[in-house]
């Protein structure tokens, strides 16, 4: 089993540009949820699923996009990128809504 | 605004020495408290957690204590090991919401 797997691992855009980043699980797990992680602050919320078909907003969800077509796949996009989305994201499933396993990361730089 | 806050930000303990993690939750509502390890270049991972109706709970060098009424609960790690240099993340949850507060983190040296 891979768990939580998280693509790509390293990503520099430019201001203004669009990407998506992949997550995929294979726990089979509902819950499904997007993190970004920046110093000092510690992990935030930004988007999260309780199932397919089924998004709601986090903490700071301003800038971002989820979308939950099937149990697996749960992408994150950035329609036009700005600096302060340089940094960590991390995506994280849960069976009961408890432990959180999450991937390895994508580290995000805005230039 | 901050539910879970967590201090301090950095730490740096002598090996075999007790390392202490300290976090304080405002929503009485919480009734889970993990506490998860990140390695460099990893995704965190689920250390140790404690519901509210126990005040401690150890697994191995590893002791949550938990203090309802004040709204704080700390870890503990005894006899710290330089492989337990890591961030260390406090949390909170309340059961159904399924969303997990994170507190800022804690990045813990442990000198050889």
């Amino acid at each position: 089993n891979a768990g939580v797997t998280q693509t790509p691992k390293f990503q520099v855009l430019k201001t203004g540009q669009s990407m998506t980043l992949q997550c995929a699980q294979d726990m089979n797990h509902e819950y499904m949820s997007w993190y970004r992680q920046d110093p000092g602050m510690g992990l935030r919320l930004i988007h999260y699923s309780v199932g397919a078909g089924i998004t709601d907003q986090g903490e700071v969800p301003n800038g971002y996009n989820v979308s939950r077509s099937t149990t697996e796949d749960f992408p994150l996009r950035l329609l036009s990128a700005a600096p302060s989305q340089t940094s960590v994201y991390f995506c994280a499933t849960t069976l009961t809504g408890r432990e959180a396993f999450f991937g390895q990361g994508t580290r995000l730089t805005v230039v | 605004q901050q539910q879970v806050k967590q201090s301090p930000q950095s730490l740096i303990v002598q090996k075999g020495g007790i390392s202490i993690i300290n976090c304080a939750y405002e929503n009485t509502a919480f009734d889970y408290f993990p506490w998860y390890q990140q390695f460099p270049g990893k995704g965190p991972a689920l250390l140790i957690a404690i519901r509210p109706d126990v005040s401690e709970k150890k697994e191995g060098r590893f002791t949550i204590s938990f203090n309802k009424s004040a709204k704080q609960f700390s870890l503990h790690i005894m006899d710290s090991q330089p492989g337990d240099s890591a961030t260390y993340f406090c949390a909170a949850s309340i059961w159904g919401a399924q969303k997990l507060v994170f507190g800022q983190g804690t990045r813990l040296t442990i000198n050889p």
